[in-house]
């Protein structure tokens, strides 16, 4: 089975752009969640998916948006970045409910604003 | 507010000694605890989970330590590997199943 892709791999923006970013999740899973990762912050929490509809949101602020198709396959948008939005974003698909259901992490989108 | 910390930000070992990684949690409405190892340039890969009924979770040289009146999991790897070096997560779950992460911890292990 392939795994979590993630595309595009690499990105360069300017602050006051918008961007998106794509997810497509291991084939049959039906939960998609979104990571950011920064060095001091870690990992966190961004949205998760489940059959269309958002399940799940951490504490970010309404510029992070995101959506899933009716394939599972899964978008973050990012409006109006900020230099501080410059991170690894990483995205997640299990097969249920996580994190009881595995997740599988996909390689990450690396953002960066300048 | 971190309420999932890891506090040595590295460690290093040498190659068939143990490694202890710890983990320390402030909400204690986490009820499932995970490990999470993380290679430069992939996503985390999972390791090891354990539920707040259980103190204790094994899988080959991975054994995840959980205490609850603490508030502290450890993750043992024994023994450790060149092939174990890379930066180690700890996470924690309460219900409603949003994943709350520690800041990792790299591990470096000397041949």
């Amino acid at each position: 089975k392939a795994g979590v892709t993630q595309t595009p791999r690499y990105l360069i923006k300017t602050r006051g752009q918008q961007v998106t970013l794509s997810c497509s999740p291991i084939s049959g899973h039906r939960s998609v969640s979104w990571y950011q990762q920064t060095p001091g912050q870690g990992l966190q929490f961004l949205f998760e998916y489940f059959s269309e509809t958002q399940r799940n949101k951490g504490n970010f602020p309404g510029r992070f948006s995101g959506r899933q198709f009716s394939n599972s396959r899964s978008e973050m948008n990012v409006s109006t970045l900020e230099l501080g939005d410059s991170a690894l974003y990483l995205c997640a698909s299990s097969l249920q409910t996580p994190p009881r259901d595995t997740q599988y992490f996909g390689p990450g989108t690396r953002l960066t604003v300048l | 507010d971190q309420q999932v910390k890891q506090n040595s930000p590295s460690l290093s070992v040498q190659e068939g000694r143990i490694s202890i990684l710890n983990c320390d949690y402030t909400n204690s409405m986490f009820d499932y605890f995970l490990w999470y190892k993380k290679y430069p340039a992939e996503g985390p890969t999972f390791l090891i989970s354990i539920s707040s009924i259980k103190d204790k979770n094994e899988d080959g040289r991975f054994t995840v330590f959980l205490n609850k009146s603490a508030k502290h999991l450890s993750l043992h790897i024994v023994p450790s590997q060149p092939g174990d070096s890379a930066v180690y997560f700890c996470a924690a779950a309460a219900a409603g199943n949003k994943l709350t992460f520690g800041g990792g911890t790299r591990v470096l292990v000397k041949p």
